[in-house]
């Protein structure tokens, strides 16, 4: 069974900061692995996936993510921080044979001015 | 398409209640999830649909709570007795095959 990881529940940062919020994930194949943003009183919206293929992908709003075979991660990354990304974000796997997604337990943002 | 649309978007119950919550998915996917979200808990999977059918739903707390798909285009998430601790928002999602899920505005109920 598929299940994730994310070691971190609340992390403060400056605004123009780098960011970066982690993710483990156990899968007995290769999985598919998303990062999910949530704004209070909101549902998720996606921001970037991997399938296949490049292990580096960008999504919107300036985010990235790299996934990494032999630490079973799927770390997200931003180089500089906005005011606006304060949110709670949440990874996700997905297993392909029965399209059954889990999510993490999410990571709170907070950022300073 | 309006995305998944999830009702009522506040519900309000007393202890002991039936509660019904209500999930219309994206024309054309073929799965759909109910997740419950909580503070202690974070994002919960229910139970998942796929083409109507259940096929995981060992995430459902205990036998007060039942989900039913009837068709492609609608999706029930029945609590019956409610109980204060079942407060929380529940989230309906779809999607098609191995592609992201889109999450509806969720469901804040609160058992009081």
């Amino acid at each position: 069974a598929q299940s994730v990881t994310q070691p971190d529940i609340h992390i403060t940062v400056s605004e123009g900061a780098s960011l970066e919020l982690r993710c483990n994930y156990s899968y007995g194949a290769t999985p598919y692995l998303f990062w999910y943003v949530q704004s209070p009183g909101q549902g998720l919206q996606l921001l970037l996936k991997y399938f296949s293929g490049d292990t580096l992908v960008q999504g919107i709003k300036g985010f990235e993510a790299e996934f990494k075979r032999s630490q079973s991660s799927f770390n997200l990354r931003k180089p500089s921080v906005h005011w606006s990304d304060a949110a709670e974000y949440f990874c996700a796997v997905g297993d392909y044979n029965t399209d059954k997604l889990i999510f993490g337990t999410g990571t709170r943002l907070q950022v300073f001015p | 398409d309006a995305g998944v649309i999830q009702s009522p978007r506040h519900e309000v119950t007393e202890m002991g209640q039936e509660v019904t919550l209500r999930c219309k998915p994206i024309s054309g996917h073929n799965s759909l999830f109910w997740y419950r979200q909580t503070m202690m808990r974070g994002l919960e999977l229910l139970i998942y649909f796929n083409n109507n059918v259940p096929i995981d739903d060992s995430g459902m707390p205990e036998d007060r709570f039942s989900a039913k798909m009837p068709n492609a285009s609608f999706s029930t998430l029945k609590i019956q007795p409610s109980e204060p601790r079942d407060s929380a928002v529940y989230f309906c999602a779809s999607s098609r095959g191995t592609s992201e899920a889109f999450f509806g505005q969720g469901t804040r109920l609160t058992v009081v």
